[in-house]
Protein backbone atom coordinates (compact mmCIF):
# COMPACT_ATOMS: atom_id res chain seq x y z
CA UNK A 1 0.00 0.00 0.00
CA UNK A 2 1.27 3.43 -1.17
CA UNK A 3 2.15 5.87 1.90
CA UNK A 4 0.04 8.29 0.27
CA UNK A 5 -2.99 7.52 -2.46
CA UNK A 6 -4.83 9.72 -4.73
CA UNK A 7 -7.57 9.32 -7.06
CA UNK A 8 -5.49 9.54 -10.48
CA UNK A 9 -8.38 10.85 -12.38
CA UNK A 10 -8.94 12.05 -14.60
CA UNK A 11 -11.51 14.39 -14.05
CA UNK A 12 -13.26 16.26 -16.43
CA UNK A 13 -15.58 19.18 -15.32
CA UNK A 14 -16.55 22.06 -16.94
CA UNK A 15 -15.56 25.61 -16.50
CA UNK A 16 -17.28 26.62 -13.54
CA UNK A 17 -18.11 23.60 -11.68
CA UNK A 18 -16.78 22.69 -8.03
CA UNK A 19 -14.11 20.09 -7.61
CA UNK A 20 -12.79 18.05 -4.85
CA UNK A 21 -9.96 15.61 -4.33
CA UNK A 22 -9.43 13.49 -1.43
CA UNK A 23 -6.32 12.10 -0.49
CA UNK A 24 -5.17 9.54 2.08
CA UNK A 25 -2.11 8.75 4.01
CA UNK A 26 -1.29 6.27 5.94
CA UNK A 27 1.80 7.16 8.65
CA UNK A 28 -0.18 8.80 11.92
CA UNK A 29 3.30 10.25 12.24
CA UNK A 30 2.67 12.52 9.76
CA UNK A 31 3.46 16.21 10.54
CA UNK A 32 2.52 18.16 7.59
CA UNK A 33 0.56 18.42 4.59
CA UNK A 34 0.79 20.05 1.15
CA UNK A 35 -0.99 20.62 -2.00
CA UNK A 36 1.25 21.30 -5.38
CA UNK A 37 0.28 21.58 -8.89
CA UNK A 38 1.86 20.18 -11.44
CA UNK A 39 1.65 21.32 -15.23
CA UNK A 40 2.07 19.36 -18.29
CA UNK A 41 5.75 18.43 -18.42
CA UNK A 42 6.79 21.16 -15.80
CA UNK A 43 7.94 21.09 -12.34
CA UNK A 44 5.50 20.80 -9.10
CA UNK A 45 4.98 24.03 -7.75
CA UNK A 46 3.03 24.94 -4.19
CA UNK A 47 -0.03 25.32 -4.39
CA UNK A 48 -1.15 25.63 -0.50
CA UNK A 49 -0.16 24.18 2.64
CA UNK A 50 -2.69 22.37 4.92
CA UNK A 51 -3.71 23.28 8.46
CA UNK A 52 -5.68 21.43 11.35
CA UNK A 53 -8.41 24.26 10.82
CA UNK A 54 -8.41 24.09 7.74
CA UNK A 55 -7.74 27.19 5.13
CA UNK A 56 -8.96 28.80 2.22
CA UNK A 57 -7.01 30.68 -1.33
CA UNK A 58 -9.42 32.43 -3.30
CA UNK A 59 -11.39 29.89 -5.02
CA UNK A 60 -9.07 26.36 -3.20
CA UNK A 61 -10.31 25.45 0.30
CA UNK A 62 -7.98 22.83 1.61
CA UNK A 63 -9.26 20.62 4.67
CA UNK A 64 -7.40 18.16 7.09
CA UNK A 65 -9.29 15.17 8.62
CA UNK A 66 -6.73 13.85 11.12
CA UNK A 67 -8.55 11.12 12.57
CA UNK A 68 -9.66 9.68 9.57
CA UNK A 69 -5.87 10.53 7.97
CA UNK A 70 -7.17 12.30 4.85
CA UNK A 71 -6.49 16.18 2.93
CA UNK A 72 -9.39 17.41 0.33
CA UNK A 73 -8.73 20.03 -1.65
CA UNK A 74 -12.20 21.81 -3.27
CA UNK A 75 -11.83 23.76 -6.30
CA UNK A 76 -14.50 26.25 -6.83
CA UNK A 77 -15.65 28.00 -9.97
CA UNK A 78 -13.04 25.87 -12.00
CA UNK A 79 -11.26 28.20 -14.90
CA UNK A 80 -9.24 25.98 -18.04
CA UNK A 81 -6.49 27.26 -16.08
CA UNK A 82 -6.83 25.14 -13.26
CA UNK A 83 -5.97 21.87 -15.81
CA UNK A 84 -2.97 20.18 -14.13
CA UNK A 85 -2.39 17.45 -12.02
CA UNK A 86 -2.61 17.73 -7.85
CA UNK A 87 -0.05 16.13 -5.81
CA UNK A 88 -1.14 15.64 -2.28
CA UNK A 89 2.06 15.47 -0.10
CA UNK A 90 2.32 14.87 3.39
CA UNK A 91 5.76 15.41 5.63
CA UNK A 92 6.68 13.30 8.73
CA UNK A 93 7.89 14.80 11.97
CA UNK A 94 11.37 15.09 12.61
CA UNK A 95 12.06 14.02 8.84
CA UNK A 96 14.01 16.70 8.06
CA UNK A 97 11.91 18.19 5.16
CA UNK A 98 11.58 14.95 3.59
CA UNK A 99 8.34 15.01 1.41
CA UNK A 100 6.41 12.23 0.68
CA UNK A 101 4.39 12.57 -2.83
CA UNK A 102 1.19 11.11 -4.04
CA UNK A 103 0.83 10.26 -7.52
CA UNK A 104 -1.94 12.82 -8.37
CA UNK A 105 -4.99 13.43 -9.64
CA UNK A 106 -5.72 14.98 -13.07
CA UNK A 107 -7.58 17.61 -13.10
CA UNK A 108 -9.35 18.71 -17.36
CA UNK A 109 -11.61 21.55 -17.29
CA UNK A 110 -13.61 21.98 -20.79
CA UNK A 111 -14.81 24.67 -22.08
CA UNK B 1 16.50 35.28 -9.54
CA UNK B 2 16.92 32.11 -11.47
CA UNK B 3 15.72 29.82 -8.74
CA UNK B 4 17.02 26.48 -9.25
CA UNK B 5 18.19 25.58 -12.15
CA UNK B 6 19.08 22.09 -14.13
CA UNK B 7 21.61 20.77 -16.53
CA UNK B 8 20.72 19.68 -19.46
CA UNK B 9 17.17 19.50 -20.05
CA UNK B 10 17.24 16.15 -22.30
CA UNK B 11 19.48 13.80 -22.35
CA UNK B 12 19.91 10.09 -24.37
CA UNK B 13 22.16 7.74 -23.24
CA UNK B 14 22.85 4.23 -23.89
CA UNK B 15 23.45 1.29 -20.97
CA UNK B 16 26.78 1.45 -19.23
CA UNK B 17 27.31 5.27 -19.93
CA UNK B 18 27.48 7.48 -17.89
CA UNK B 19 26.62 11.32 -17.00
CA UNK B 20 26.01 13.98 -14.36
CA UNK B 21 23.38 15.81 -14.10
CA UNK B 22 23.90 19.11 -12.58
CA UNK B 23 21.52 21.83 -9.91
CA UNK B 24 22.19 25.28 -8.95
CA UNK B 25 19.94 27.38 -7.00
CA UNK B 26 20.71 31.08 -6.00
CA UNK B 27 17.78 31.05 -3.39
CA UNK B 28 20.65 30.68 -0.24
CA UNK B 29 18.80 27.28 0.36
CA UNK B 30 20.40 24.82 3.10
CA UNK B 31 19.04 21.82 2.18
CA UNK B 32 18.83 20.46 -1.38
CA UNK B 33 17.29 17.08 -3.17
CA UNK B 34 17.08 14.95 -6.42
CA UNK B 35 13.89 13.40 -7.05
CA UNK B 36 13.07 10.96 -10.15
CA UNK B 37 9.41 10.61 -11.52
CA UNK B 38 8.03 8.03 -13.20
CA UNK B 39 4.15 7.43 -14.15
CA UNK B 40 2.04 5.47 -11.81
CA UNK B 41 5.19 6.13 -9.16
CA UNK B 42 5.03 10.17 -8.04
CA UNK B 43 7.91 11.96 -6.92
CA UNK B 44 10.07 9.60 -5.47
CA UNK B 45 12.92 10.89 -3.06
CA UNK B 46 16.74 10.27 -4.15
CA UNK B 47 19.19 11.79 -2.37
CA UNK B 48 19.00 15.09 -0.02
CA UNK B 49 21.24 17.33 1.61
CA UNK B 50 20.38 18.66 4.60
CA UNK B 51 22.77 21.18 4.21
CA UNK B 52 26.39 22.11 2.83
CA UNK B 53 29.04 19.19 3.49
CA UNK B 54 26.38 16.62 4.38
CA UNK B 55 24.24 13.93 2.17
CA UNK B 56 22.06 11.47 2.84
CA UNK B 57 20.40 8.26 0.88
CA UNK B 58 16.46 8.86 0.21
CA UNK B 59 14.22 6.01 -0.85
CA UNK B 60 15.70 4.76 -4.14
CA UNK B 61 19.66 5.42 -4.06
CA UNK B 62 20.70 2.54 -5.89
CA UNK B 63 22.56 2.96 -8.79
CA UNK B 64 23.27 6.94 -7.80
CA UNK B 65 25.97 8.95 -6.40
CA UNK B 66 25.26 12.75 -5.81
CA UNK B 67 28.19 15.45 -4.45
CA UNK B 68 26.72 18.80 -2.87
CA UNK B 69 29.33 20.97 -4.56
CA UNK B 70 29.09 24.18 -2.07
CA UNK B 71 25.84 25.55 -0.97
CA UNK B 72 24.11 26.41 -4.62
CA UNK B 73 24.89 23.31 -6.08
CA UNK B 74 24.23 19.68 -5.56
CA UNK B 75 25.17 17.13 -8.70
CA UNK B 76 23.38 13.62 -9.56
CA UNK B 77 25.50 11.24 -11.30
CA UNK B 78 24.87 8.08 -12.79
CA UNK B 79 27.84 5.37 -12.88
CA UNK B 80 26.56 2.75 -15.71
CA UNK B 81 23.14 4.06 -16.96
CA UNK B 82 20.63 1.13 -16.64
CA UNK B 83 17.18 1.13 -18.77
CA UNK B 84 15.59 1.06 -15.69
CA UNK B 85 16.48 5.07 -15.09
CA UNK B 86 14.75 6.64 -17.65
CA UNK B 87 13.06 8.96 -16.21
CA UNK B 88 12.38 12.95 -15.48
CA UNK B 89 14.99 13.94 -12.48
CA UNK B 90 13.90 16.87 -10.73
CA UNK B 91 15.95 18.56 -8.34
CA UNK B 92 14.75 21.04 -5.50
CA UNK B 93 15.87 23.24 -2.46
CA UNK B 94 14.38 24.75 0.91
CA UNK B 95 14.94 26.05 3.59
CA UNK B 96 14.74 23.69 6.16
CA UNK B 97 10.70 23.06 7.55
CA UNK B 98 9.37 24.90 4.14
CA UNK B 99 8.36 24.62 0.82
CA UNK B 100 10.43 22.58 -1.74
CA UNK B 101 11.16 24.72 -4.92
CA UNK B 102 11.79 22.38 -8.36
CA UNK B 103 14.11 23.01 -10.82
CA UNK B 104 12.48 22.55 -14.29
CA UNK B 105 13.29 19.02 -14.76
CA UNK B 106 15.77 16.84 -16.75
CA UNK B 107 14.24 13.90 -19.29
CA UNK B 108 16.25 11.32 -19.39
CA UNK B 109 16.23 8.50 -21.13
CA UNK B 110 18.74 5.02 -21.11
CA UNK B 111 18.47 3.14 -24.35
Amino acid sequence: RKEVEQDPGPFNVPEGATVAFNCTYSNSASQSFFWYRQDCRKEPKLLMSVYSSGNEDGRFTAQLNRASQYISLLIRDSKLSDSATYLCVVKHEGATNKLIFGTGTLLAVQP
Amino acid sequence: NAGVTQTPKFQVLKTGQSMTLQCAQDMNHNSMYWYRQDPGMGLRLIYYSASEGTTDKGEVPNGYNVSRLNKREFSLRLESAAPSQTSVYFCASSVVGTEQYFGPGTRLTVT
